[in-house]
């Protein structure tokens, strides 16, 4: 079975300053998807960005990015010039096309101090 | 707005009763999921269906129970035989077909289920 692994339960980040959320994967295939979501204190769970692991350069969506080593099975999310409305739950998920779902890491809790 | 319903936003159960949650999308996407998640936890995947009238069972099937009648309807079925069902309930959607698995999946705002 896929695993997915959020070891920071929370973070802290000072407004305007980057922080780097961390995620490792474990998976058998070789052609996946590794996926960031964001989740508010709405609940609302909003994709934040997509890797697709057959490319090798990262993917960057405004103030966020990623550090895909394939080798390492790490997918890690840097967001730049935090601001108060990044504050959320952030949640790590691999593609499983062997059941045609995602799998979802424990996730990680982002609080930005003013 | 083309986007993914879920209703109630809040549901009370009784005991030894059976509640239905509802989820519908207007995306035009062939797969949808359910997904439960407990304080401070991920998301675990109870159900999903990559076709109308075909479905499997997720991670933690137990206790419920789907239908998939129409591409646009995933209603979830709570039923009393899962002994602890309060959770937040994520109703999902995605395009399927070839990239079943691998494509975006867009999430409904939830519903909160509680046991009185």
């Amino acid at each position: 079975a896929q695993t997915v692994t959020q070891s920071q339960p929370e973070m802290s980040v000072q407004e305007a300053e980057t922080v780097t959320l961390s995620c490792t994967y474990d998976t058998s295939e070789s052609d996946y998807y590794l996926f960031w979501y964001k989740q508010p204190p709405s609940r609302q769970m909003i994709l934040v960005i997509r890797q697709e692991a057959y490319k090798q350069q990262n993917a960057t969506e405004n103030r966020f990015s990623v550090n895909f080593q394939k080798a390492a099975k790490s997918f890690s999310l840097k967001i730049s010039d935090s601001q108060l409305g990044d504050a959320a739950m952030y949640f790590c998920a691999s593609s499983d096309t062997g059941r045609r779902a995602l799998t979802f890491g424990s996730g990680t809790r982002l609080q930005v101090q003013p | 707005d083309g986007g993914i319903t879920q209703s109630p936003k809040y549901l009370f159960r009784k005991e030894g009763q059976n509640v239905t949650l509802s989820c519908e999308q207007n995306l035009n996407h062939d797969a949808m999921y359910w997904y439960r998640q407990d304080p401070g936890q991920g998301l675990r995947l109870i159900y999903y269906s990559q076709i109308v009238n075909d479905f499997q069972k997720g991670d933690i099937a137990e206790g419920y129970s789907v239908s998939r009648e129409k591409k646009e309807s995933f209603p979830l079925t709570v039923t009393s035989a899962q002994k602890n069902p309060t959770a937040f309930y994520l109703c999902a959607s995605s395009i399927g077909g070839g990239l079943a698995g691998r494509e975006t999946q867009y999430f409904g705002p939830g519903t909160r289920l509680l046991v009185l």
